[in-house]
């Protein structure tokens, strides 16, 4: 079945550590993003990869990083310097990167702070 | 001001009622899209309708079916005969291309629809 993976589900982060939500896709598209949802608000675009080995920050990158090493994946790791990470975060990938592509959605990662 | 206004913030109805979620944007732009996600108690956003700029027919699919006015600036989406699965936050998206150049998805703060048995 082609779709788009991420893992883990739940994730909790300490005090100063850095994590990496992981994102897969078997869609064979070539662009990938990683979006933040906070309660009660829509999604924020924290990067966007149009092709392998290419990434653009979004409207909220500070605190995080991403790499685009492969085709298939994207992940993303928060990093100490987000001082609110506490979200629920989505990645998404379409075909391209044109006016009226539709982006697809994976099932999401809960981040926690503990 | 906003680009893309739900106004509800949350909708309670009753199985088999009729219901309709409101969304207003605001472009400058000539050519865009918008679109309709489904976000169910799971967390995965579900594509449910694209449409672009030039085209204002409405459009059905099943119990679903959509009112595109670029008059008043509403993409709109009904739901006839709820059903206790369509129970879900909406979310209302318009892509158009920003100063820079980039294409930008922006979404609505969503609306939580409830549908009781």
């Amino acid at each position: 079945d082609g779709g788009i993976t991420q893992s883990p589900k739940y994730l909790f982060r300490k005090e100063g550590q850095n994590v990496t939500l992981s994102c897969e896709q078997n869609l064979n598209h070539d662009a990938m993003y990683w979006y933040r949802q906070d309660p009660g608000q829509g999604l924020r675009l924290i990067y966007y990869s149009q092709i392998v080995n290419d990434f653009q920050k979004g409207d909220i990158a500070e605190g995080y990083s991403v790499s685009r090493e492969k085709k298939e994946s994207f992940p993303l790791t928060v990093t100490s310097a987000q001082k609110n990470p506490t979200a629920f975060y989505l990645c998404a990938s379409s075909i391209g990167t044109g006016l009226g592509e539709t982006q697809y959605f994976g099932p999401g990662t809960r981040l926690l702070v503990l | 001001a906003q680009k893309v206004t739900q106004a509800q913030t949350e909708i309670s109805v009753v199985e088999k009622e009729d219901v309709t979620l409101d969304c207003v944007y605001e472009t400058r732009d000539t050519t865009y899209y918008l679109f309709w996600y489904k976000q169910p108690p799971s967390g995965e956003l579900v594509f449910l309708i694209r449409r672009n700029s030039f085209d204002e027919q409405n459009e059905i699919s099943g119990r679903y079916s959509w009112n595109f006015q670029k008059s008043t600036s509403s993409f709109n989406f009904t739901i006839t005969a709820s059903q206790v699965v369509d129970s879900a936050v909406y979310f209302c998206a318009l892509s158009e291309i920003t100063d820079t150049g980039r294409r930008a998805l922006t979404f609505g703060s969503g609306t939580r629809l409830q549908v009781q048995p």
